[in-house]
């Protein structure tokens, strides 16, 4: 399995003002996913980050709103810009592990995110 | 009709009894479903893997596919307040992964 660590773990931003957070894993993926969860809710994937390309967001979300950095093959950031507090939520970066289509999928620790 | 469909729960068994989870998926060229742990304030932890019709054990846990039907379940033997949690299934069809909304599981001591 991958180990995938997120930073920061939580914050309480204003209104307005952006986060950046970073997810590190301890190797090599193709692809790497952002994800948020919003209380009492399920999973909503928000992009797609593949190096060396663009990110693919789902449909929902845009790049001025959750840019994403995928510098290489172990690291991410996904920003949330411009926050109000229908952003609080808990932000997932995800990795599969394996080489077949019968790939598992890993999540990091998570970051809960509050805007007041 | 839902990509992945679970029954919300909440899910209430006394300790020591048998948790049956649910789950249907609508595509049928689903080729991987999982089972995943989440506590609350904690992110999803795979507890489960199947890949082919039938019954694959793992300790107190089992899960059950069937592809025909498009139904996937978790068995927990024996269960145990520490398995109090939201427990998500989730389906892959070449690498996209279509998760329910969880059915939230309460063991009572």
């Amino acid at each position: 399995s991958a180990v995938i660590s997120q930073k920061p773990s939580r914050d309480i931003c204003q209104r307005g003002t952006s986060l950046t957070i970073q997810c590190q894993v301890d190797s090599q993926v193709t692809m790497m996913f952002w994800y948020r969860q919003q209380p009492g809710q399920s999973l909503t994937l928000i992009a797609t980050a593949n190096q060396g390309s663009e990110a693919t967001y789902e449909s929902g979300f845009v790049i001025d709103k959750f840019p994403i950095s995928r510098p290489n093959l172990t690291f991410s950031t996904l920003t949330v810009s411009n926050m109000s507090p229908e952003d609080s939520s808990i932000y997932l970066c995800s990795v599969f592990s394996g080489g077949s289509s019968y790939n598992e999928q890993f999540f990091g620790p998570g970051t809960r995110l509050t805007v007041l | 009709q839902k990509e992945v469909e679970q029954n919300s729960g909440p899910l209430s068994v006394p300790e020591g009894a048998i948790a049956s989870l649910n789950c249907t998926y609508s595509d049928r060229g689903s080729q991987s479903f999982f089972w995943y742990r989440q506590y609350s304030g904690k992110s999803p932890e795979l507890i489960m893997s199947i890949y082919s019709n039938g019954d694959k054990e793992d300790g107190r846990f089992t899960a059950q596919l069937n592809k025909a039907s498009q139904y996937v379940s978790l068995l927990i033997r024996d269960s145990q307040p520490s398995d109090s949690a939201t427990y998500l299934c989730a389906v892959n069809l070449n690498n996209d992964m279509r998760f329910g909304a969880g059915t939230r599981l309460t063991v009572k001591p």
